[in-house]
């Protein structure tokens, strides 16, 4: 299967702060990358759809203004946590799409776990 | 609205003894039918795509079938390092939507 990274794998930053976390599609070109949180026992939740190019796509309810997310090249997007509170302390993951003729296939991240004091 | 719904919530299986998991999904606009694979603190790993009735793919224990309303992972003499959550997703246009999971526990 194909490979994404994400960096960093975990961080801890303080209440008000900004974090950025990457996602690289390693053995692939993805023009759309998608970016999801996920909450202890909980499934995936969708938070937006980042396009090569072009803003991203925000689901219903996320802010678009705290949550920034630039998609500048086909292997990389990247998350950008705004003025972070502990509230937004969770398991943040990406995934890229990756087609070929009729197959679709999408591949996560490892995840990066954000903890916010 | 996109519904995908897995069940059981949890299986406990011994060493060997095969079982199956289920998830029925929202029919209309479906473009495909994604197994993952999550351990504890990582990423999903893909599994599989169904995109059509009848259809079924195979990888070492684990084998999905796809029927017009559900698709099954069956997991066939299974082992402890096949303990994990599996998550079922349905592809509309878009985006994937996920059912809540199936945490499979098996002991040796």
């Amino acid at each position: 299967g194909a490979v994404v990274s994400q960096h960093p794998s975990w961080v801890i930053c303080k209440s008000g702060t900004s974090v950025k976390i990457e996602c690289r599609s390693l053995d692939f070109q993805a023009t759309t990358m998608f970016w999801y949180r996920q909450f202890p026992k909980q499934s995936l939740m969708l938070m937006a759809t980042s396009n090569e190019g072009s803003k991203a796509t925000y689901e219903q309810g996320v802010e678009k203004d705290k949550f920034l997310i630039n998609h500048a090249s086909l292997t990389l997007s990247t998350l950008t946590v705004t003025s972070a509170h502990p509230e937004d302390s969770s398991f943040y993951i990406c995934s890229a799409r990756r087609t070929s003729g009729n197959t679709y296939e999408q591949y996560f991240g490892p995840g990066t776990r954000l903890t916010v004091t | 609205e996109d519904q995908v719904t897995q069940s059981p919530e949890a299986l406990r299986l011994q060493e060997g003894e095969s079982s199956s998991l289920n998830c029925s999904y929202t029919v209309s606009g479906l473009r495909g039918l994604f197994w993952y694979r999550q351990d504890p603190g990582k990423g999903p790993e893909f599994l599989f795509t169904l995109y059509s009735a009848g259809e079924e793919k195979e990888k070492e224990r684990l084998k999905a079938t796809l029927t017009k309303k559900e698709s099954f992972l069956h997991i066939t003499a299974p082992k402890p390092e096949d303990s994990a959550t599996y998550l079922c997703a349905r592809h509309n246009d878009y985006k994937l939507s996920f059912g809540a999971g199936t945490t499979v526990t098996v002991r040796a």
